[in-house]
């Protein structure tokens, strides 16, 4: 079945480092989407994209979907202690399903 | 707050016993989702409802779990003859057909004793 994978599973780093989260499906998506969920809270959309090599950003937070449509990457540019939780992307196959299958999650530490 | 809410918010029961939860999702808000997420694990899809039909329903889940969404709006997961293997958080998402942005409600943690 679809299985899609997120590496590193843990992430700590020093605030105002960068941080980058990799995101692998087995098959290709019609679209991938990407969550953060804080400590005892519930996942919150941060964004979705479509296209083939598309490219979007939101502040310090940069994401990418590959050529391929099979894999997707977060890149966050100068942690902030506010950025601690865990990543999640979550991807929906080209036809024939409406789920969507989440990721394993990359959990981030910052460090003060 | 016009977001997505879940009852109740925790639920222990005892294993063997029936439990229903209830989500309210944005209203307007066509699709609805359940997903079930384990400590350190991604939420992981249960069943998706497009207005009142059930469209899709994860192959992985057992004939204990139901779902309804009878009129379009509020939606209901009953889990029968609960078992320990249960125990985890139970998330609803709801999002519009047009943007598939998924919100989330707060979860029912449920426990299996």
């Amino acid at each position: 079945g679809q299985q899609v994978m997120q590496i590193p599973q843990y992430q700590h780093v020093q605030e105002g480092e960068d941080f980058t989260t990799y995101c692998n499906s087995s098959t290709t998506l019609s679209n991938i989407q990407w969550y953060k969920q804080r400590p005892g809270g519930h996942p919150v959309f941060l964004i979705q994209l479509v296209k083939s090599g598309e490219v979007k950003k939101q502040k310090r937070l940069t994401f990418q979907f590959g050529e391929a449509k099979k894999n997707s990457s977060l890149h966050i540019t100068a942690t902030q202690t506010t950025d601690v939780g865990t990543y999640f992307c979550a991807g929906r196959k080209t036809s024939g399903t409406y789920k969507y299958i989440f990721g394993t999650g990359t959990r981030l530490k910052v460090l003060a | 707050d016009t977001g997505v809410s879940q009852d109740p918010r925790h639920k222990i029961t005892k294993r063997g016993q029936n439990v229903t939860f209830r989500c309210d999702p944005i209203s307007e808000h066509n699709r609805l989702y359940w997903y079930r997420q384990t400590l350190g694990q991604g939420p992981e899809f249960l069943t998706y409802f497009q207005n009142e039909a059930q469209l899709e329903k994860s192959r992985l889940l057992s004939d204990r779990f139901s779902a309804e969404r009878p009129k379009g709006s509020f939606s209901t997961l009953e889990i029968q003859r609960t078992e320990q293997g249960d125990s985890a958080m139970y998330l609803c998402a709801s999002s519009l057909l047009s943007t598939n942005e998924q919100f989330f409600g707060p979860g029912t943690r449920l426990t299996v004793l």
